[in-house]
């Protein structure tokens, strides 16, 4: 079974910082992986596909990589503001389901 | 372009009482799931379809029964609700095959007493 792993479980920085959010994952036969957003007590929002294919995408600050044979994804932040406090899910489609890591809960001070 | 919603948003049941989450998309997704989530645990699959009259068992399928008897549609039922079963539900859908990413809904939070 896909098990996914998220580190670190919680993050605190301060407001401008640029930060990584890692994930990793046991079976490297993957479709592809997913990057969410969860904002407290509302549902997941999809910030980033990355194909098996590919190696990353961007979408403004954000830039996720894809190493599938390391079984690693990062999701890079650039210059953090407070409204990037969230917690950060991961997710990778293996066979015909997606599996979830339990997430990164960030915190950006001003 | 509505997405996935969910209904309802909040809801408190009794112990032993019986109830249907409802589902609704409408991206033409072949895929459905429900997944529930719990503190620590992360997000776990209840049940999924692959297409109208298609489901099948995810992770954690006791005390739920769905049905797929449309392309927009995927209610999930709990039949006699336990406290084990207080937890955020999530439904979600996508394209088949899997090249594309999932769409969700804003969850349903259910209280069982």
């Amino acid at each position: 079974k896909q098990e996914v792993t998220q580190i670190p479980a919680a993050l605190s920085v301060p407001e401008g910082e640029n930060l990584v959010l890692n994930c990793s994952f046991t079976d490297s036969a993957i479709y592809n992986l997913q990057w969410f957003r969860q904002d407290p007590g509302k549902g997941l929002t999809s910030l980033l596909l990355i194909q098996s294919s590919q190696r990353e995408q961007t979408s403004g600050r954000l830039n996720a990589s894809l190493d599938k044979s390391s079984g690693r994804s990062t999701l890079y932040i650039a210059a953090s503001q407070p409204g990037d406090s969230a917690t950060y899910l991961c997710a990778v489609l293996t066979g015909n389901q997606f599996y979830f890591g339990t997430g990164t809960s960030l915190t950006v001070i001003p | 372009n509505a997405g996935v919603t969910q209904t309802p948003k909040f809801q408190v049941l009794k112990t032993g009482q019986s109830m249907t989450l409802q589902c609704a998309q409408d991206m033409n997704h072949e895929y459905m799931s429900w997944y529930r989530q719990d503190p620590g645990m992360g997000l776990r699959l209840i049940h999924y379809s692959v297409g109208a009259g298609i489901t099948d068992q995810g992770e954690v399928p006791n005390g739920y029964n769905v049905s797929r008897s449309t392309t927009e549609d995927f209610p999930l039922r709990l039949l006699s609700a336990a406290p084990s079963q207080t937890s955020v539900y999530f439904c979600a859908s996508r394209y088949n095959p899997g090249a594309w990413g999932y769409t969700f809904g804003s969850g349903t939070r259910l209280t069982v007493v």
